[in-house]
């Protein structure tokens, strides 16, 4: 059972453009909602993280938006960079519960063409 | 380098070998996690320690698999009697106490190939 469902599998946006990867979950007790970003052969690395307190964090490039109602998140990133190219995998759990109940989604692969 | 840090980072090995990986969590890091990656999917939890204790076991981890935290520093993983199935990579994670527990910091994965 996947707990976040994450689109497109694929991405690819111009430089310049805006790059918008979408999940969804299910369990409405998590309250916490990082994405990471991962390079081939590396391991994933924590971009930008928000709490259902907030509908929206921005951090430079990166905007999360999240509604609570429809239980769906997204990432923005604006002004997409051929370095942004990596995979973006979205996440969700229960703080209280600490990370081993930290739910990834399946990842999207962002190419940012020149 | 004060990050989490796994070795080897490469092992291919024989069906039916085992292997072991170790991984080094960030110092004063009490939460130390394993997950695996496939191709294609996000990490996938295996296990969770807090200090020595392991407190948490995934239906992923099959009798083949032992992690072991002595001292509550560095972790090993053990996969005994490998098989095909289980060539993927192995995520090393750890966290810190208070609040932030939930931000944790990956290694950079420890590829295992079976053959």
């Amino acid at each position: 059972q996947q707990q976040v469902k994450q689109s497109p599998q694929s991405l690819i946006v111009q430089k310049g453009g805006i790059s918008i990867i979408n999940c969804a979950y299910e369990n409405t007790a998590f309250d916490y909602f990082p994405w990471y970003q991962q390079f081939p052969g590396k391991g994933p690395a924590l971009l930008i993280a928000i709490r259902p307190d907030v509908s929206e964090k921005k951090e430079g490039r990166f905007t999360i938006s999240f509604n609570k109602s429809a239980k769906q998140f997204s990432l923005h990133i604006m002004d997409s960079q051929p370095g942004d190219s990596a995979t973006y995998f979205c996440a969700a759990s229960l703080s209280h519960s600490g990370a081993n109940n930290l739910f990834f989604g399946t990842g999207t692969r962002l190419t940012v063409i020149p | 380098d004060t990050g989490v840090s796994q070795d080897p980072r490469h092992k291919i090995t024989k069906r039916g070998q085992n292997v072991t990986f170790r991984c080094d969590p960030i110092s004063e890091h009490n939460r130390l996690y394993w997950y695996r990656q496939t191709l294609g999917q996000g990490p996938e939890f295996l296990t969770y320690f807090q200090n020595e204790a392991q407190l948490e076991k995934s239906r992923l981890l099959s009798d083949r698999f032992s992690a072991e935290r002595p001292k509550g520093s560095f972790s090993t993983l053990e996969i005994q009697r490998t098989e095909q199935g289980d060539s993927a990579m192995y995520l090393c994670a750890s966290s810190g106490r208070g609040s932030s527990g939930n931000t944790i910091y990956f290694g950079e994965g420890s590829w295992l190939t079976v053959v």
